[in-house]
């Protein structure tokens, strides 16, 4: 089984100002990596996923995240945050060749203040 | 093109009663999932559907719970009778289901159950 720890409830961060959410994960098994995210009243919408190759993935609007497989850790990071950007983060985990079955963290809210 | 949709968005009721909610995945999806997503946590899978056969429903609480998918397209999740504890966003995802391990799940706006 995986399970998914996000180290920070709460990032509150003055606009264009750089922010890494964290994530940490554990499995005794090769994993995906996911982070998604979730503005108010919104569903889940996938921002970025490692699934192989290179461990640097970045998403359209910026963020980034690495994997790193001896810290099993998995950050998000963007060097600029916007206003915009104020929504709730979800990272999670699933076994290699099992994407389907997602473990979620608990959620970071990123609050970006003007 | 048209994302997952759910309805209602919004219900209250008071315990005891029953009360259902209705997903209708994106075209093609061949996978569909219904999570529980409580205050302040991440979403929980409840059910996941290849076409209209319940493949995981390990935690699925049987005893109030179920769930269809009776033509593998759209999928109704009940509750009877409903709990003080069942108040919690539950949310519906599709997948293709044709990528084999590396599905991506696109989510619904979710439901919000408030229990009285």
């Amino acid at each position: 089984a995986q399970s998914v720890t996000q180290l920070d409830s709460q990032v509150p961060v003055f606009e264009e100002a750089p922010v890494e959410l964290r994530c940490n994960y554990s499995s005794s098994v090769s994993v995906y990596l996911f982070w998604y995210v979730q503005y108010p009243n919104q569903g889940l919408q996938l921002l970025l996923k490692y699934l192989s190759g290179s461990t640097l993935v970045e998403s359209i609007n910026g963020f980034e995240a690495e994997f790193n497989k001896s810290q099993t850790s998995f950050h998000l990071r963007k060097p600029s945050v916007h206003i915009s950007d104020t929504a709730e983060y979800f990272c999670a985990v699933s076994a290699r060749g099992s994407a389907r079955q997602l473990t979620f963290g608990s959620g970071t809210q990123l609050t970006v203040l003007p | 093109e048209a994302g997952v949709v759910q309805s209602p968005r919004y219900k209250i009721i008071e315990k005891k009663q029953p009360v259902a909610f209705w997903c209708n995945p994106i075209s093609g999806h061949n996978t569909l999932y219904w999570y529980l997503q409580n205050l302040g946590q991440g979403p929980e899978l409840l059910i996941r559907y290849e076409n209209e056969e319940a493949v995981d429903d390990s935690q699925l609480p049987k005893d109030r719970f179920s769930a269809e998918r009776l033509k593998g397209v759209d999928s109704t999740l009940k509750i009877q009778p409903a709990e003080l504890g069942d108040s919690a966003v539950y949310l519906c995802a599709s997948s293709p289901g044709s990528s084999g391990s590396t599905d991506t799940q696109y989510f619904g706006p979710g439901t919000r159950l408030t229990v009285l």
